[in-house]
């Protein structure tokens, strides 16, 4: 069974950056997928930030491509986010997840699952 | 970037009615589309993916069709835990783009 767990500081000051670790645990990161970023602010819909493959390729959301960083540690079967220069706007739920993705007739679909639990980044001084 | 809208913005609804929920996206997607439903306070729930395949271990009540740009999610008889907040995404193209969602209120 796959899991996944966000960690980092639950506070962090303007202008400073928001760094913050997702650990797999029951699937290794090095034997595929995409695994992804998004956030929820407090009573708002969600925001893809990212995604990263074990290899290192990347996609950002152009919205944050200036501030975001996503890379990969296959030795320690994590991904982390970094995120420069905060507001009060990047306060949010901040959530990692598996990107799955299949053949259908016509296309590839991409899908979010599982995901972590979440968690809350506050950004104020 | 694709624009997602998602109708209606909430709906209050009985439990065993018929509930279904519309995503349109701004340019042509095919069935790159998925389904979520966010409880308070939890993660979101992959429902729905390529627009009509149910996720293994989503009740069979919980149904997708569309491609292009048009799309909806029925659920055939709502229960008491499917009052929740549901949320379409595409994933056709970079950037992946969340609809607004569609809050699910009991009536």
């Amino acid at each position: 069974q796959v899991q996944l767990q966000e960690s980092g500081p639950g506070l962090v000051k303007p202008s400073e950056t928001l760094s913050l670790t997702c650990a797999v645990s029951g699937y290794s990161i090095s034997s595929g997928y995409y695994w992804g970023w998004i956030r929820q602010p407090p009573g708002k819909g969600l925001e893809w930030i990212g995604s990263i493959y074990h290899s290192g390729s990347t996609y950002y959301n152009p919205s944050l491509k200036s501030r975001v960083t996503i890379s990969v540690d296959t030795s320690k079967n994590q991904f982390s986010l970094k995120l420069s220069s905060v507001t009060a706007a990047d306060t949010a739920v901040y959530y990692c997840a598996r990107q799955g993705y299949g053949d259908y007739v016509g296309g590839v679909a991409n899908w979010f699952d599982p995901w972590g639990q979440g968690t809350l980044v506050t950004v104020s001084s | 970037a694709i624009q997602m809208t998602q109708s209606p913005s909430s709906l209050s609804a009985s439990v065993g009615d018929r509930v279904t929920i519309t995503c349109r996206a701004s340019q042509g997607i095919r069935n790159d589309l998925g389904w979520y439903q966010q409880k308070p306070g939890k993660a979101p729930k992959l429902l729905i993916y390529a627009a009509s395949s149910l996720q293994s271990g989503v009740p069979s009540r919980f149904s997708g069709s569309g491609s292009g740009t048009d799309f909806t999610l029925t659920i055939s008889s709502l229960q008491p835990e499917d009052f929740a907040t549901y949320y379409c995404l595409q994933d056709y193209n970079y950037p992946i783009t969340f609809g607004q969602g569609t809050r699910l209120e009991i009536k």
